[in-house]
């Protein structure tokens, strides 16, 4: 139990272009899914916090005008990458927290998604 | 603000050697502490997480204490196996904030020999 699946896995795409990430939570409803960043040989930077139904809160420093998030269901969340240059070029993971229940409060995470924009 | 920091990596170890990551916290609260385990090509899994001072998580023969006195969180396994290859975070998430976000230490990677 508790997976999260993300997609795509990989995507490649030009400078300029929108990229959307999906994050879903398989088989449990998630009150609050987590967006971060991870650099090579770095730790996860925590983008910003959805909660179904209600805008996303940012981390400071991160542009919300770039990074659009939208989570539409208690399972699904999605990251969509405006207009994506080369140094957005990361690798992606979301996370989900569980309602209330034994594993409440506990993160999933996703497999994360290796963007490369060209 | 809080945060986490972790022994730099990589460590090297061979087959059954005991290993020891470092890990200690600042926090304005009172945190629960966690550590995942990322295995190469997969996302980050919860290894073992502890809740309040002196409590001990432990899982597949990893043990970490919280030990409020010295803010700190050590991850500890007495024989390493090449399967234990992987990149490990040491996090915290402050009770005190409602969103239970995680604040993640810079990640320490392990290699295991045979």
């Amino acid at each position: 139990g508790a997976v999260v699946s993300q997609h795509p896995s990989r995507v490649i795409c030009k400078s300029g272009t929108s990229v959307k990430i999906e994050c879903r939570s398989l088989d449990f409803q998630a009150t609050t899914m987590f967006w971060y960043r991870q650099f090579p040989k770095k730790s996860l930077m925590l983008m910003a916090t959805s909660n179904e139904g209600s805008k996303a809160t940012y981390e400071q420093g991160v542009e919300k005008d770039k990074f659009l998030i939208n989570h539409a269901s208690l399972t699904l969340s999605t990251l969509t990458v405006t207009s994506a240059h080369p140094e957005d070029s990361s690798f992606y993971i979301c996370s989900a927290r569980v309602l209330p229940g034994p594993a409440y409060n506990e993160q999933f995470f996703g497999p994360g998604t290796r963007l490369t924009v060209l | 603000g809080d945060s986490v920091t972790q022994m730099e990596g990589p460590v090297t170890l061979s087959e059954e050697a005991f290993l020891t990551i470092n890990c200690t916290y600042t926090a304005t609260g009172y945190p629960s502490l966690f550590w995942y385990v990322q295995y190469p090509g997969e996302g980050l899994q919860l290894l073992l997480k502890a809740t309040k001072a002196d409590d001990k998580g432990s899982n597949k023969g990893f043990e970490a204490t919280y030990r409020k006195e010295t803010t700190s969180f050590h991850l500890e396994k007495g024989s390493v196996q090449v399967s234990d290859s992987a990149v490990y975070f040491c996090a915290l998430s402050d009770r005190e904030d409602s969103s239970y976000k995680l604040i993640f230490g810079s990640g320490t990677r392990l290699l295991v020999r045979p």
